[in-house]
């Protein structure tokens, strides 16, 4: 089956840009999708079909993807980023749903 | 503003089957696809299965001996059924709506406990 790879952990300064990874075999091939996940909420999506952000999600939120591996770029950090966040495709070939395992960003 | 809102008991016991119905407002569930999304405690997102606006379905295969999602379009719900329950089955369930092929609208998720 379809992994997704993440880093458990990130951390950055505040103004400063972070980039959270997302490995999978090929995944430049598929669309990937980010959600943010804070403390005792529900995911929201921040970046869909690699690089396209939902209405009301700073610009600060951008996303690339090629060859294997898939990127989301959080630009001029702010405290209130600091969250889970979550990559995911939707397998072509199985039609399976997979998440990555989540990357905990901290902000210093 | 479609809003999803997840419904079920809070406590399973072993070995017995767990029932969640989401709720959809704001839009007609006779379009798109519907998914039941689960997080231990502590732990990450694992997706359990979906169904689309045909009543198609597809489940993780980790799951799937023990998923059944079904949907009533007379009362715009879907709901989860998961069988034989144990306490890895402890976690918060969201019920979610895709765009694309991502999940743009989330329940606020409901919290099951599997204890006897």
């Amino acid at each position: 089956s379809y992994v997704l790879t993440q880093p458990p952990s990130v951390s950055v300064a505040p103004g400063q840009t972070v980039r959270i990874t997302c490995g999978g075999n090929n995944i430049g091939s598929e669309s990937v999708h980010w959600y943010q996940q804070k403390p005792g909420q529900a995911p929201v999506l921040v970046v869909y079909d690699d690089s396209d952000r939902p209405s009301g999600i700073p610009e600060r939120f951008s996303g690339s993807n090629s060859g294997n591996t898939a990127t989301l770029t959080i630009s001029r950090v702010e405290a209130g980023d600091e969250a889970d966040y979550y990559c995911q495709v939707w397998d072509s070939n199985s039609d399976h749903v997979i998440f990555g395992g989540g990357t905990k960003l901290t902000v210093l | 503003q479609v809003q999803l809102q997840e419904s079920g008991p809070g406590l399973a016991k072993p070995s017995e089957t767990l029932s969640l119905t989401c709720t959809v407002s704001g839009g007609s569930i006779s379009s798109s696809y519907w998914s039941w999304i689960r997080q231990p405690p502590g732990k990450g997102l694992e997706w359990i299965g979906y169904i689309n606006y045909s009543g198609n379905t597809n489940y993780n295969p980790s799951l799937k001996s023990r998923v059944t999602i079904s949907v009533d379009t007379s009362k715009n719900q879907f709901s989860l059924k998961l069988s034989s329950v144990t306490a890895a089955d402890t976690a918060l369930y969201y019920c979610a709506r895709s765009y694309s092929s991502a999940w743009s609208y989330w329940g606020k998720g409901t919290a099951v406990t599997v204890s006897s």
